[in-house]
């Protein structure tokens, strides 16, 4: 069965740290693969998706994520965050339907 | 960008009523819409996959008489929650998938802003 795992709950982090939130995904077949974003009150918000060709994808906002066969994963990524950043992450493999991984608490504080 | 809609954003109903919640693709036409439900502080959970003019499809474990999926037109699929009960107080949120091929639009779902209901 289709299954998305994230490994970080919860990530707290200063302004202008790095950034890294696990992916990974288990699915045999072609799959497409997303990042959403959730700030606290609002929508989800796509942050960047994977279809194919490059593995690293460069989504808004200054994410990126680099999508590893071989490793089944498709992590996300940011060189520097902002107190803005602070939300709920949420990566989701496509096949037929859409399935979320359990979601990263980022908390940013400045 | 593509909105899609829900009605109500925020219900309350007392214990052993039906709640009616409405999703609606504003910018185009869907075949497929999805609905989920997150619970406070979890990720979203794939309750069914609504399918227009034929009937949904369920995710394991969600009953399919409790939560009725009617998908009538190619703009709106509606969630009914019958008979509730406060295990039932959720967030419900729908998605729309994009038909292939549509110019303009950059996601293959684009999701709903989400029904609160609070079963007392």
């Amino acid at each position: 069965a289709q299954s998305v795992s994230q490994h970080n709950h919860h990530v707290i982090l200063s302004e202008a740290a790095s950034l890294e939130l696990g992916c990974n995904y288990s699915y045999g077949g072609t799959v497409n693969l997303f990042w959403y974003v959730q700030y606290p009150g609002q929508h989800l918000q796509l942050l960047l998706k994977y279809f194919s060709g490059d593995p690293l994808v460069k989504g808004i906002k200054g994410f990126e994520a680099e999508f590893i066969k071989s490793k089944f994963s498709f992590n996300l990524r940011k060189p520097s965050v902002q107190w803005s950043d602070t939300a709920e992450y949420f990566c989701a493999a496509d096949t037929d339907k859409l399935i979320f991984g359990t979601g990263t608490r980022l908390q940013v504080f400045p | 960008g593509a909105v899609v809609s829900q009605h109500p954003s925020r219900v309350i109903c007392k214990s052993g009523t039906s709640v009616k919640i409405e999703c609606r693709s504003l910018d185009f036409q869907a075949t497929t819409m999805f609905w989920y439900r997150q619970f406070p502080k979890q990720s979203l959970m794939l309750m069914a996959t609504s399918n227009e003019g034929s009937k949904a499809t369920y995710e394991q474990g969600v009953e399919k008489d409790k939560f009725l999926i009617n998908h009538a037109s190619l703009t709106l699929s509606t969630l009914t929650v019958t008979s509730a009960h406060p295990e039932d107080s959720s967030f419900y949120i729908c998605s729309a998938r994009v038909p292939l091929g549509l110019a303009g639009l950059t996601d293959t779902q684009y999701f709903g802003p989400g029904t609160r209901l609070t079963v007392l």
